[in-house]
């Protein structure tokens, strides 16, 4: 079973900033949260991952909790191409993902 | 750089035929894995190697599936006889060996089982 929880779906304006939760509230010391996308029919996509501290890259920036049993991953400015699922994911050492059902944003002109 | 290649994009078939499934990893990349994707399970882990090797085959659904990674490059995914339950797209990955690094997907393989 996932180990997050994320809304099941979200609307965003266009070109406004798109800000999704995640709970992972059994998180434990050594795993890190993952960020992936998937646009209709494509394979998923990595955005972003981060251990404790705030993370930001060319596509999102991450903020995860000081206690680290949530997080929330922004994209600064949605575009339409940014509609797609968004699944939030805890992971430790090995690379082994386990995807729930993500939550599917809707980017909206 | 090539991403994960797999092949074919499509592929529909009748009950009971041999289907083989095609993925080449990113050069370099240590991990590799394959996913299966349909609606009313999303998406599921059900094999991964390490430097060719099979590390856990826990998600394999029943033994008409089997999974192979005779080199670093290449891997294939077989299902012997197929079933119409098998439809659904399968993804293959890849990633780095070391430290948390994040996978690499495929575009799929777009499974029919008729």
């Amino acid at each position: 079973d996932a180990k997050t929880t994320q809304p099941p779906s979200m609307d965003c304006a266009e070109g406004r900033a798109a800000n999704l939760p995640c709970n992972h509230s059994t998180i434990s010391g050594n795993e890190y949260v993952y960020w992936y996308r998937q646009i209709h029919s494509q394979g998923p996509q990595y955005i972003i991952h981060g251990l404790k501290n705030n993370e930001t890259n060319e596509m999102a920036s991450l903020i995860i909790t000081e206690d680290r049993k949530s997080s929330t991953l922004i994209l600064p400015h949605a575009t339409l191409r940014d509609t797609a699922v968004y699944y939030c994911i805890v992971s430790s050492a090995g690379g082994k993902l386990i995807f729930g059902q993500g939550t599917e944003l809707s980017v909206k002109p | 750089d090539a991403g994960v290649i797999q092949s074919p994009r499509h592929e529909v078939t009748e009950m009971g035929q041999e289907v083989t499934l095609r993925c080449k990893p990113i050069s370099g990349h240590d991990y590799l894995f394959w996913y299966r994707q349909t609606m009313m399970r999303g998406l599921e882990l059900l094999i991964y190697f390490n430097n060719n090797v099979p590390i856990d085959d826990s998600g394999m659904p029943e033994d008409r599936f089997s999974a192979k990674m005779p080199n670093a490059s290449f891997s294939t995914l077989k299902i012997q006889p197929s079933e119409p339950r098998d439809s659904a797209v399968y993804f293959c990955a890849s990633s780095w060996a070391t430290g948390y690094q994040p996978q690499h997907f495929g575009d799929g393989t777009r499974l029919s089982i008729l």
